[in-house]
């Protein structure tokens, strides 16, 4: 059955520092992975995918994210953390291989930027 | 419209009540999910309608729950008979086709959800 995990529930980083928000997945065969936001009091928004090819994939707000095949992993990172980055994040993986599959989400991991 | 329409934003309801959600996809999207999220957890998989095919509702919780939706438009989603259990937020998505093409579609767009408290 395919999982993902996200280990921390709230990651905390300066403003102007490198931030990182872990994701590892279970999932048999090639993973489609995603990341999403929801800001406070709005819907989910898509961040960016990974399908194949460069293992580093960059998405929306300066975000991007590394698929780690040997370590079943797909970290969301950013190089200069922006206080409205402050979001609760999901990691999502899907199996393409199952008919029947559907897109399974993390539990999220509250991102606070301050000041 | 332009994006996953949800109603009521809000909704209080008595414990044994029963409550409608309703969601309105972006016009045109054939597949449309219904995900629960509970306080301080990942989204849940409710159920999954495509187009005309048989609905997936392999994700919903009891049969206190169940949904509907007419050809590729409005779909709501009713709890019948309400718990404390059943507070969380309700979301729903909407995406061009069903998950084997909706990755090519940057994923699924949700809209805001449903926030129901059970009192």
């Amino acid at each position: 059955a395919q999982s993902v995990a996200q280990p921390e529930d709230q990651v905390n980083v300066a403003e102007g520092n490198p931030l990182t928000v872990k994701c590892t997945y279970s999932v048999s065969g090639n993973p489609y992975l995603f990341w999403y936001v929801q800001y406070p009091n709005r819907g989910l928004q898509f961040l960016l995918k990974y399908i194949t090819g460069d293992n580093l994939v960059k998405g929306s707000y300066g975000f991007e994210a590394e698929f780690n095949k040997s370590q079943t992993s797909f970290h969301l990172k950013k190089p200069s953390a922006l206080v409205s980055d402050s979001a609760l994040y999901f990691c999502a993986v899907r199996n393409p291989y199952s008919s029947a599959s559907k897109i399974i989400f993390g539990s999220g991991t509250r991102l606070s930027i301050r000041p | 419209g332009a994006g996953v329409s949800q109603s009521p934003s809000n909704k209080v309801t008595e414990k044994g009540k029963d409550v409608e959600l309703r969601c309105d996809p972006i016009s045109g999207h054939t597949a449309l999910y219904w995900y629960r999220q509970r306080l301080g957890q990942g989204l849940e998989f409710l159920i999954y309608f495509q187009g005309n095919s048989a609905p997936d509702k392999s994700g919903l919780p009891s049969d206190r729950f169940s949904a509907e939706r007419t050809g590729e438009s409005v779909s709501t989603l009713t709890i019948q008979r309400t718990q404390q259990e059943d507070s969380a937020v309700y979301l729903c998505a909407s995406s061009l086709a069903g998950p084997a093409m909706s990755i090519y579609n940057y994923g699924y767009t949700f809209g805001s959800g449903t926030r129901l408290t059970v009192v």
